[in-house]
């Protein structure tokens, strides 16, 4: 089956470390680029950034209120994607999501995604 | 950044209507802009993207339009599973930014 599923969230305490993991099946992970998502209580879905895949260089872009905190990683061989989230704050507070990057009619969508892992950042 | 605003931020159909969302850029995006499906608790689901193309296996109902700033998603025929959350979302330039969401409740 054709899946993501998140991984390793929970209750942190403010100035803490996670780091979440992003698990695929069903296809050729290496291909695709991969991108991190959240939505804060009663919020909306906020883009957090991505990493793009190895033929592309395996960089990464981060929304501004995350890039001096936040790093995304990716074990191919594995088909796991990674989100390391340090100095977390309350506002940090969220279900994360990840997606698959998918390059239709030249721009890019996500067009796989997980259920989520809940995060709180909390003392 | 470019700001999406959605409207309305929620609607109460019934079974069979038709449902027309608004999606409006604060800026030209061409036709690089998404529609997304999520429920509570499920992975969101991507329906529409370059403005009006379906993606696959997406049901027919759903069709979107719409280019510079102007974008609409229109559900006929609701269906019992269609009620849920809808986000739009440009994908011209970093970073990528959605819409507040439209909640589509059950009348």
């Amino acid at each position: 089956e054709v899946q993501l599923v998140e991984s390793g969230g929970g209750l942190v305490e403010p100035g803490r470390s996670l780091r979440l993991s992003c698990t695929s099946s069903g296809f050729i992970f290496g291909d695709y680029a991969m991108s991190w998502f959240r939505q804060a209580p009663g919020k909306g879905l906020e883009w957090v950034g991505f990493i793009r895949s190895q033929p592309y260089g395996g960089t990464s872009e981060y929304a501004a209120s995350v890039k001096d905190s936040f790093s995304f990683s990716r074990d191919d061989s594995k088909g796991i994607a990674f989100l390391q989230m340090k100095s977390l704050k309350p506002e940090d507070t969220a279900v994360y999501f990840c997606a698959r990057v998918g390059q239709l009619a030249s721009a890019y969508y996500f067009d796989l995604w997980g259920r989520g892992t809940v995060v709180t950042v909390s003392s | 950044d470019i700001q999406m605003t959605q409207s309305p931020s929620s609607v109460s159909s019934s079974v069979g209507d038709r449902v027309i969302i608004t999606c409006r850029a604060s800026e030209e995006i061409s036709y690089w802009l998404a529609w997304y499906q999520h429920k509570p608790g499920e992975a969101p689901k991507l329906l529409i993207y370059a403005a009006s193309s379906l993606q696959s296996g997406v049901p027919s109902r759903f069709s979107g339009s719409g280019s510079g700033t102007e974008f609409t998603l229109t559900i006929t025929s609701l269906q019992p599973e269609d009620f849920a959350t809808y986000y739009c979302q440009q994908a011209s330039r970093l970073p990528y930014t959605f819409g507040q969401g439209t909640k589509l409740e059950i009348k």
